[in-house]
């Protein structure tokens, strides 16, 4: 099973600067199958990125992700008053689609 | 629009069983692989359950392994998740999810989820 690790666990800015989350697997993953979610209080994530660096519907291109084998990162470019959230990552290369712990983006 | 409802949680005392349900619309539910993913309060996302379109492939968590069953009734677009022998640690809210294509787990629908407590 691939363990995701993802840092910090903490992230403080404010709105305007850029932010980068990082997620690192245990294993290389197969074919960048590789997703970030964003999570708001009391709703369910969203599909942020997948395939590393593909933009879900809708999704805005201040969020862009990159990074292949086991070494990934999300970054927005210029964070919006909305943005702040946990971001998850998650490998989804097998039946079972095991997630990274999570990064709280809080407003500094 | 896709939708998936989750219904079923509620209180119950270790040991005990439960079965939740979650019914889509908007797509072609028997085109898809569905999935259960739970959060425990204030902790991240964990992975549960899978079950392939036509239940030929079934998967789960070594932490529910053996004690959760799920399955699928294409014809009443539904999903399920039968858990038994709870146990304090399965308080979650479960969350049904929708892949984005076939069988895999890249998730671009959820549910609101069902919150399960276990508790005596």
């Amino acid at each position: 099973e691939i363990v995701l690790t993802q840092s910090p666990g903490t992230l403080s800015l404010s709105p305007g600067e850029r932010a980068t989350l990082s997620c690192r697997a245990s294993q290389s993953v197969s074919s960048s199958y590789l997703a970030w979610y964003q999570q708001k209080p009391g709703q369910a994530p969203r599909l942020l990125i997948y395939a590393a660096s593909i933009r879900a519907t809708g999704i805005p291109d201040r969020f862009s992700g990159s990074g292949s084998g086991t070494d990934f990162t999300l970054t927005i470019s210029r964070l919006e008053p909305e943005d702040f959230a946990v971001y998850y990552c998650q490998q989804y290369g097998s039946f079972q689609g095991t997630f990274g712990q999570g990064t709280k983006l809080e407003i500094k | 629009e896709v939708q998936l409802v989750e219904s079923g949680g509620g209180l119950v005392q270790p040991g005990r069983s439960l079965r939740l349900s979650c019914t889509a619309s908007g797509f072609t539910f028997d085109d898809y692989a569905m999935h259960w993913v739970r959060q425990a309060p204030g902790k991240g996302l964990e992975w549960v359950s899978g079950i392939s379109w036509n239940s030929g492939r079934i998967g789960y968590a070594d932490s529910v392994k053996g004690r959760f069953y799920i399955s699928r009734d294409n014809a009443k677009n539904s999903l399920y998740l039968q858990m038994n022998s709870l146990r304090d640690e399965d308080t979650a809210l479960y969350y049904c999810a929708k892949p984005s294509y076939g069988d895999n787990t890249l998730f671009d629908h959820w549910g609101q989820g069902t919150q399960v407590t276990v508790s005596s």
